[in-house]
């Protein structure tokens, strides 16, 4: 199993250009997030999905589109990048279970800068 | 609504020193807690959880954390730092709302040879 993966790892843009951000699950897990990570602020909930198909905001969406097509995947979209934007995004999902803890299970992370 | 305060933002302590990281919770729920290790340039690593039961918890790498319901308080400890011990680690708990969990700012623990 690869867990979560994520693509890209890197990536620089200039103000204005636009990004998709690809988050994949091998777990046949039913719920995914996104997350940004910023110095000082820990990790801070962007969108997350329930289900393939269904989305909802999370603590700071504005800049940011998803869209869960299909279960395991999840694309988190910038349609004008700005320099606030710089941050490091991180991808998790969670399983549905009798005993539902929602433990979150983590990708390596994208590093973007927005210049 | 549920939240989590870690107290001191970074830690240092030398090799063989004991490792007390601080954490708070406010929950309106029974809470689930976690702790959280991430490695420099890595995405985030589950130690270990308290759900019910036991209220000291076992983890990985020798970490263990206890839940304190009177103090409302889950700290992770370690009897003796290593220097692979260095990383960021985030608390969290599972909130009212059970699709999310809430992140503290984290702790960065350095260890000193």
């Amino acid at each position: 199993n690869a867990g979560v993966t994520q693509t890209p790892k890197f990536r620089v843009l200039k103000t204005g250009q636009s990004m998709t951000l690809l988050c994949a699950q091998d777990m046949n897990h039913e719920y995914m997030y996104w997350y940004r990570q910023d110095p000082g602020m820990g990790l801070r909930l962007i969108h997350y999905s329930v289900g393939e198909g269904t989305t909802a905001k999370g603590e700071v969406p504005d800049g940011y589109n998803v869209s869960r097509l299909k279960k395991q995947n999840f694309l988190l979209g910038l349609e004008s990048a700005a320099p606030s934007q710089t941050s490091v995004y991180f991808c998790a999902s969670s399983y549905i279970g009798s005993t539902y803890y929602n433990e979150q299970f983590f990708g390596p992370g994208t590093r973007l800068t927005v210049l | 609504a549920q939240s989590v305060t870690q107290l001191g933002s970074h830690v240092s302590v030398s090799e063989g020193a004991l490792v007390l990281l601080r954490c708070n919770y406010s929950s309106s729920v029974p809470p689930y807690l976690f702790w959280y290790v991430q490695y420099p340039n890595q995405g985030l690593q589950l130690l270990l959880k308290y759900t019910t039961g036991a209220t000291l918890v076992k983890g990985i790498n020798g970490f263990e954390a206890e839940f304190k319901k009177s103090e409302t308080s889950f700290h992770l400890t370690k009897p003796s730092a290593h220097m692979s011990d260095a990383a960021e680690y985030f608390c969290a708990v599972r909130g009212a709302d059970t699709d999310k969990l809430i992140f503290g700012t984290g702790t960065r623990l350095q260890v000193f040879p």
